[in-house]
Formats: structure tokens, C-alpha cells, sequence
């Protein structure tokens, strides 16, 4: 069984800070994670993925999420958040085998607020 | 040039009534989904197939069918329909069974609301 928490529905940071939107997982099996964002009104896009390679992943836009095994987390960061930043984020597992094979699971979504 | 596409975009209809969505990818995948955004956008899957096979089915009531004529197309009907389906429908694509590396592609999404 998958699961995967988003701590914060949501986060609100001025132009130009950092941003780390949290996110812990439950996997029985190795899990490989996502982070998608999710603009008004439109479909999913892919941030970044972690595949079991590097645990450091970077991504599109300047974001990128570090897979801590010991914490079972798969945080996101950016340096410095731009205006075009604000979203909706969403962090998901998916297991590598087993009879969860090929089902992506997502937390319940961080909504990031950029203030000028 | 579009990857993954959705038809319609919106769609108002009134309780008991059969719907279908249609789902079209031009991306040569091998897989597509469905999943369901409902109000407080959690998404979940709803079901995947692989070459026109169904390989996930997650608990969803009977009044939904999925339908793969190809497997460049994955439609969703909807029998008797109810307030409660009333959602954000996602169709999604990858080139194999995600959980490996592939990544899957979301279509835009197909607001349905059910009055």
C-alpha cells in the first residue's frame, strides 16, 4: 500500500524567497516519486521525478526535491520564488512492482501563494 | 500539437443521465488512465490500460465504463449519473505501466457537474 502526505494545503511566500513544499511518503515496496503542478484550469504537469537514481533531483523552473529515505520524505524547494510559481503542487508515489504496478498515488495538493 | 487531449472541457447535465468523455493522446503511449479530481482536489485513479487491456480498476461503481477502441484513445462513460460524480476528470498517458521511469502526461481535464 501507497500513501503520501503534503503537510501545509497551503503556503504563502514573498517574491524572492525560498519555497519548500513538504511531502512524506508510505511505500511498502522502493517507491519512485513525483511532484506535479497544477495551474487554473489546467491538467498536470511534471516538476521532477525520482527513479531510485541521484536522491538530489532537479527539475523544470528551478525547483528540485531530495529523496531522504530515512525520513521517507520527498520535500520540493526553489531558491527564490517567482510570480509564476503560484500553483498548486502535488507530490505522488508509485511503486516499483508489485500489484500497486503502474498506479500513481498523489497527496492532497499544496496551494503555493507568491506576494510581490 | 497537442499530447493529450480531452472532449469536452465542460459538461452540465442533469442527474440519471449518460455521459461519455473522450480521451485522445498523439504521444504513441501504450497506457492510459483516468483519474478523478473531486472538489477538494484529491485525485485518485480510476483505471489504467495497457494496449487496450484494463490492467487498474480502483473501486468505482459499475455505472462507469471505460472504453479503449485503440490505444491512442481511452473514453469514459458514465451511466445514471449522480450529484456525486460531479468532478475534475483527468485522462493521463505514459509509454509503459508507470512505476518504472515513465512519466505520465495529464490531458487538460473535463469539468463535469451534475445538477
Amino acid at each position: 500500500a501507497q500513501s503520501v502526505t503534503q503537510l501545509g494545503s497551503h503556503v504563502s511566500v514573498s517574491e524572492g524567497a525560498l519555497v519548500l513544499l513538504r511531502c512524506n511518503y508510505s511505500s511498502s515496496v522502493p517507491p519512485y516519486l513525483f511532484w506535479y503542478v497544477q495551474y487554473p484550469n489546467q491538467g498536470l504537469q511534471l516538476l521532477l521525478k525520482y527513479t531510485s537514481a541521484a536522491t538530489l533531483v532537479k527539475g523544470i523552473n528551478g525547483f528540485e526535491a531530495e529523496f531522504k529515505k530515512s525520513e521517507t520524505s520527498f520535500h520540493l524547494t526553489k531558491p527564490s520564488a517567482h510570480m509564476s510559481d503560484a500553483a498548486e503542487y502535488f507530490c505522488a508515489v508509485s511503486a516499483a512492482g508489485g500489484t500497486s504496478y503502474g498506479k500513481l498515488t498523489f497527496g492532497q495538493g499544496t496551494i503555493l501563494t507568491v506576494h510581490p | 500539437d497537442t499530447a493529450v487531449s480531452q472532449t469536452p472541457k465542460y459538461l452540465v447535465t442533469q442527474m440519471g443521465n449518460d455521459k461519455s468523455i473522450k480521451c485522445e493522446q498523439n504521444l504513441g503511449h501504450d497506457t492510459m488512465y483516468w483519474y478523478k479530481q473531486d472538489s477538494k482536489k484529491f485525485l485518485k485513479i480510476m483505471f489504467s490500460y495497457n494496449n487496450k487491456e484494463l490492467i487498474i480498476n480502483e473501486t468505482v461503481p459499475n455505472r462507469f465504463s471505460p472504453k479503449s477502441p485503440d490505444k491512442a484513445h481511452l473514453n469514459l462513460h458514465i451511466n445514471s449519473l449522480e450529484l456525486g460524480d460531479s468532478a475534475v476528470y483527468f485522462c493521463a498517458s505514459s509509454r509503459r505501466l508507470a512505476g518504472e521511469t515513465d512519466t505520465q502526461y495529464f490531458g487538460p481535464g473535463t469539468r463535469l457537474t451534475v445538477l
